[in-house]
């Protein structure tokens, strides 16, 4: 069925180094990757998000990757700061499903 | 612009009651999409509406409803609650099709089931 794999659970790194994190998906007929930011009490906020017609997308400090043929994406934040501490969360829509399917969440820590 | 507002932010019940959850999504969205949020299953896709129809629903018991109004406000009801429906309940807006538009979330309601 439908599944976002999400990899690493837990991200841990120095202030101003880089965060990767990584998502795959499974269904083709996904054409919508969003990346959302949670931090505690509150809903997730979409940070920046790609669709299928384009390989990779960025917003200042923060970029997204896409590689279609190995159903792939990922989130790049360069020079991380204490306040990019948070659950991240993938997620992939497409196919007229009318719904997110969402990976399971990276609690990244920017320790100062 | 106001978000999308969910109320109440948080909620406790006992097993066998049920209770409405409501939802009003951004001025101009349609589509209103609900999700259940708990540390062990993640982020899980309940129902989504459009124009007061049920476009699509997730693997959730009966228990689990929803609505939508003319005015795209959206309610959700669980019935007969049960120690596992205890979660965070979030509701996302979009303009229509949220692969098309995205989404955008409430701050969730808490249900604590006891």
């Amino acid at each position: 069925g439908e599944n976002v794999e999400q990899h690493p659970s837990t991200l841990s790194v120095q202030e101003g180094d880089s965060a990767v994190i990584k998502c795959t998906y499974s269904d083709s007929a996904s054409n919508y990757f969003p990346w959302y930011k949670q931090e505690l009490g509150k809903g997730p906020q979409l940070i920046i998000d790609i669709r299928s017609n384009v390989g990779e997308k960025k917003d200042q400090r923060i970029a997204v990757t896409l590689n279609k043929t190995a159903k792939h994406f990922s989130l790049h934040i360069t020079e991380t700061q204490p306040e990019d501490s948070a659950v991240y969360f993938c997620a992939a829509a497409g196919g007229s499903s009318y719904k997110l399917i969402f990976g399971s969440g990276t609690r990244l820590l920017v320790r100062p | 612009k106001a978000g999308v507002t969910q109320t109440p932010r948080y909620l406790i019940k006992t097993r066998g009651q049920q209770v409405t959850l409501s939802c009003s999504p951004i001025s101009g969205h349609r589509s209103v999409s609900w999700y259940q949020q708990t540390p062990g299953q993640g982020l899980q896709f309940l129902f989504e509406y459009f124009s007061e129809t049920q476009r699509n629903k997730g693997n959730f018991p009966g228990r689990f409803s929803g609505r939508q109004f003319s005015n795209s406000r959206s309610e959700m009801n669980v019935s007969t609650l049960e120690l596992g429906d205890s979660a965070l309940y979030l509701c996302a807006s979009s303009l229509g099709d949220g692969g098309s538009y995205g989404y955008t979330f409430g701050s969730g309601t808490r249900l604590t089931v006891v």
